[in-house]
């Protein structure tokens, strides 16, 4: 089944920075990948995603790259503030008749002021 | 409020007891799914429904056990519990197998 590895675990920034917070997946049949932004005791909530026609989404502070021959893809915060700091899961759609979402462990990014 | 709506909000219970959990999709939406995040771990998938059929299962115990009723809304029943099922136990729904995927805000088990 399919794999999603994240990375780095934890991440800590100065405000104003960038942050880049790395996935790869193992099923090359996946399709959708989206990240979601995990606060403190909240449920998580997408953030943005992108599918595998296209290589790269931007929202406003917020973009997605992806390489469907390497399988991994990435997610890019500029202008980091402190209301960034969170737990950010990537995650991969499988395929093949039983469709979900796989998450990665989650990166716990801190934007410190 | 995303339109998922999970209960209750929080349950404490004891060793060996048997609890249920409920979630109510998002108007429109056929497919549930049930996610586990223990402390400072991931989402794991439990198990997924859709249109009121079992669809896919993930690491899901046998003392756990889920359904989707014919109103959509779904249960997850666990039993025999143990103090490691302490957890965050999340539903999402999505209009159909795969993207669009909206979270509840989670029901907060705990074991004692």
């Amino acid at each position: 089944g399919e794999n999603v590895e994240q990375h780095p675990s934890t991440l800590s920034v100065q405000e104003g920075d960038s942050a880049v917070i790395k996935c790869t997946y193992s099923d090359s049949a996946s399709n959708y990948f989206p990240w979601y932004k995990q606060e403190l005791g909240k449920r998580p909530q997408l953030i943005i995603d992108i599918r595998s026609n296209v290589g790269e989404k931007k929202d406003q502070r917020i973009a997605v790259t992806l390489n469907k021959t390497a399988k991994h893809f990435s997610l890019h915060i500029t202008e980091t503030q402190p209301e960034d700091s969170a737990v950010y899961f990537c995650a991969a759609l499988t395929q093949g008749g039983s469709e979900k979402l796989v998450f990665g462990k989650g990166t716990k990014l801190t934007v410190n002021p | 409020d995303s339109g998922v709506t999970q209960t209750p909000k929080h349950l404490i219970t004891a060793t060996g007891q048997r609890v249920t959990l409920r979630c109510s999709p998002r108007s429109g939406d056929l497919s549930v799914y049930w996610y586990q995040q223990s402390l400072d771990q991931g989402l794991q998938f439990l198990i997924q429904y859709y249109n009121g059929e079992e669809r896919a299962k993930g690491n899901i115990l046998e003392r756990f056990s889920a359904q989707q009723f014919p109103d959509l809304h779904s249960e997850l029943n666990l039993s025999s519990l143990e103090l490691g099922d302490s957890a965050l136990y999340f539903c999402a729904s999505s209009p159909g197998p795969g993207p669009g995927y909206t979270f509840g805000s989670g029901t907060r088990l705990t074991v004692v």
